[in-house]
């Protein structure tokens, strides 16, 4: 059972933005750390798209946005185009439980 | 550029381990730490651990304590990930990620399925 939770599934069609949320507690984001966000195509490792809560690596598209804010954080994708769809996790700090690494419980973003 | 290159896939019998490597290129191997990752059929990703590639210092997620062993051999740049008593619901693909510097991992292995049935 993941401490952090999205929503299963988001859509939208070419064109449009969606948004993705990633919700903690005090434990994890509430307490400050950091949000990452990473894109899982199918049948592949994923791969880092945020780090830091809203820094992009080199060469992810600026369409990719992140947030953060009390024991939440978001990604936004704007201009959301056919090769976006994919599962998309969120990735935080948890004090909790001796410390350790948590993972969202992962979206799956449909391009209509 | 860097990659991390993962082991074959394994079968294995329930009870039995099973030990992962992933070889690490085109970076200084003892600056940066590795977390091993694992996801289940059809499910989401589960963080499993981490490894200091520089003193080996671990931390090994709960509810994996006692059954799994992470260790490096910086001789040859490579990460091994241990996991012991193997159960049917350990069967999943592993996964080896590098810890960047300023967050998040930033480069993955392959993956490494690994299947565990009588």
């Amino acid at each position: 059972q993941s401490v952090l939770t999205q929503p299963p599934s988001v859509s939208g069609a070419p064109g449009q933005r969606v948004t993705i949320s990633c919700t903690g507690s005090s434990s994890n984001i509430g307490a400050g750390y950091d949000v990452h966000w990473y894109q899982q195509l199918p049948g592949t490792a994923p791969k880092l798209l945020i780090y830091g809560n809203s820094n992009r690596p080199s060469g992810v598209p600026d369409r990719f946005s992140g947030s953060k804010s009390g024991t939440s954080a978001s990604l936004a994708i704007t201009g959301l185009q056919a090769e976006d769809e994919a599962d998309y996790y969120c990735q935080s700090y948890d004090s909790s439980l001796s410390g350790s690494e948590v993972f969202g419980t992962g979206t799956k973003v449909t391009v209509l | 550029q860097v990659q991390l290159v993962q082991s074959g896939a394994e079968v294995k019998k329930p009870g039995a381990s099973v030990k992962v490597s992933c070889k690490a290129s085109g970076y200084t191997f003892t600056s940066y730490g590795i977390s091993w990752v694992r996801q289940a059929p059809g499910q989401g990703l589960e963080w499993m651990g981490w490894i200091s590639a520089y003193n080996g210092n671990t931390n090994y997620a709960q509810k994996l304590q006692g059954r799994v062993t992470m260790t490096t051999d910086t001789s040859t740049s490579t990460a091994y990930m241990e996991l012991r008593s193997l159960r049917s619901d350990d069967t999943a693909v592993y996964y080896c990620a590098r810890v960047g510097f300023l967050g998040g991992h930033d480069y993955w292995g392959q993956g490494t399925l690994v299947t565990v049935s009588s």
